[in-house]
């Protein structure tokens, strides 16, 4: 079965940059979709990006296209979510989630990684 | 890309059955069968319940059930129990990218 990992909480001041990853493990785990949800405090799950591991392959959610940056290793499994320059409304929890392709469902979830931008 | 919309919160006595709208159009709950529900509990990561409008993962109850009619899909909980208070989304595949429901919060009553 795939496991999935995720990097542990950041505080951050505003303007600085930060990079969250999600590490999966699993039988053929190139052939997984690893897409990244956010939570802000006390509201809804919302859809960010998401990214084939094989050829990294990106779809951002309209509302969060150039705001962040997905990327991905191959190697390691791994996917990342990065910020250039962070802010206030940045709080928040983020999910990874995988799938694999193919599929249309998000079985394997993260813990999840609170991000604080406070200053 | 719009949020799918949601009821807000959805009550029920134990052993009632309730049932979650979620609403979108044609570019999304409409124009895919790719409906996907996630029971999300307080502090936890969601869990998938419902995938391809009407398909339970293995280890899901059967007091789940799930439909889809035009650009609504619907969740049927069955049996409510004391464990079903959560909160619960609707998810749609919506042509390379997906979109979630405003959520709606379950109370066991």
């Amino acid at each position: 079965e795939v496991q999935v990992a995720q990097s542990g909480a950041e505080v951050k001041n505003p303007g600085e940059s930060l990079e969250i990853s999600c590490q999966g493990s699993g039988n053929d785990f190139a052939n997984y979709w690893i897409g990244w949800v956010r939570q802000m405090p006390g509201k809804g799950l919302e859809w960010m990006a998401i990214i084939y591991l094989r050829n990294s392959d990106t779809k951002y959610s309209p509302s969060f296209q150039g705001q962040v940056t997905i990327s991905a290793d191959k190697s390691i499994g791994t996917a990342y979510l990065q910020w250039r320059s962070l802010k206030a409304s940045d709080t928040a929890m983020y999910y990874c989630a995988t799938t694999r392709n193919g599929n249309y469902r998000w079985d394997f979830w993260g813990q999840g990684t609170l991000v604080t931008v406070s200053s | 890309q719009s949020a799918l919309t949601q009821p807000a919160s959805v009550s029920g006595s134990p052993g009632q059955s309730i049932t979650i709208s979620c609403t979108g159009t044609s570019s999304d709950v409409g124009g895919y069968d790719y409906v996907s529900w996630y029971q999300q509990h307080p502090g936890k990561a969601p869990k998938v319940i419902i995938y391809d409008v009407t398909n339970r993962p293995s280890g899901v109850s059967n007091r789940f059930s799930a439909s889809k009619s035009g650009n609504t899909a619907s969740l049927t909980i069955s049996g409510l129990q004391a464990e079903d208070e959560a909160d619960y989304y609707c998810e749609s595949f919506a042509g390379g990218v997906y979109v979630f429901g405003t959520g709606t919060k379950v109370t066991v009553l």
